[in-house]
């Protein structure tokens, strides 16, 4: 079974750049979350998509997007890099079964410096 | 609204002695609660969760849990340090089923001495 994957590993933008990240879903996972981990901080939950729809979001603004494909792999995409976007962004996929616990399983991460 | 409160950003320990690592949690309905452990350039690894059966938790690695009502508490426990057990420590609280968003802590680094 092959666990969460992410790419790339790292990244440097300038600030006004834009950036795409990318993560593969634990297979038979219908569900990816986007958490940012700021150095020094836990991770802060961006947005969720489950069957390729938005399903709750953060606090962050409209400049982070995301999609999630029918092979349940997932993008990040932020416009307009900040200074602050600097962090570690992890992804986590699990399997939502209504009335059932579902375990998020995350991915290593990519960290993006925009300088 | 959910929240976590970690007490204590940095624990020392010495090897084989007891770790404790305390988190308290908000939370309007009642929680799903996890334990995390981060190592260094790595993503999460799961180490327990408590999700409404036992309140005692037992995890991965010797670790265990306690959720108390009460106290709204999930401290994270150990009887026995291990140098491997030096890494980020986060509690989450989830307001249903995991598979909604995670509220994470701030985090708490353990070190362990020898």
């Amino acid at each position: 079974e092959t666990g969460v994957t992410q790419s790339p590993t790292h990244l440097i933008k300038t600030r006004g750049q834009q950036v795409t990240l990318r993560c593969s879903s634990q297979s038979g996972h219908n569900t990816v979350s986007w958490y940012q981990q700021a150095l020094g901080q836990g991770p802060q939950f961006i947005f969720q998509y489950y069957r390729e729809e938005e399903n709750g979001r953060g606090n962050f603004p409209p400049r982070f997007s995301g999609l999630q494909f029918p092979n349940y792999s997932s993008e990040l995409n932020v416009n307009a890099l900040e200074l602050d976007d600097s962090a570690l962004y992890l992804c986590a996929s699990s399997l939502v079964r209504e009335l059932d616990y579902n375990e998020q399983f995350f991915g290593p991460g990519t960290r993006l410096t925009v300088l | 609204a959910q929240s976590v409160t970690q007490l204590g950003s940095h624990v020392s320990v010495s090897e084989g002695a007891l770790v404790l690592l305390r988190c308290n949690y908000s939370s309007s309905v009642p929680p799903y609660l996890f334990w995390y452990v981060q190592y260094p350039n790595q993503g999460l690894q799961l180490l327990l969760k408590y999700t409404s059966a036992a309140t005692l938790v037992k995890g991965i690695n010797g670790f265990e849990a306690e959720f108390k009502k009460s106290e709204t508490s999930f401290h994270l426990t150990k009887p026995s340090a291990h140098m491997s057990d030096a890494a980020e420590y986060f509690c989450a609280v989830s307001e249903w089923g995991g598979g909604n968003k995670l509220t994470f802590g701030t985090g708490t680094q353990l070190k362990v001495e020898l």
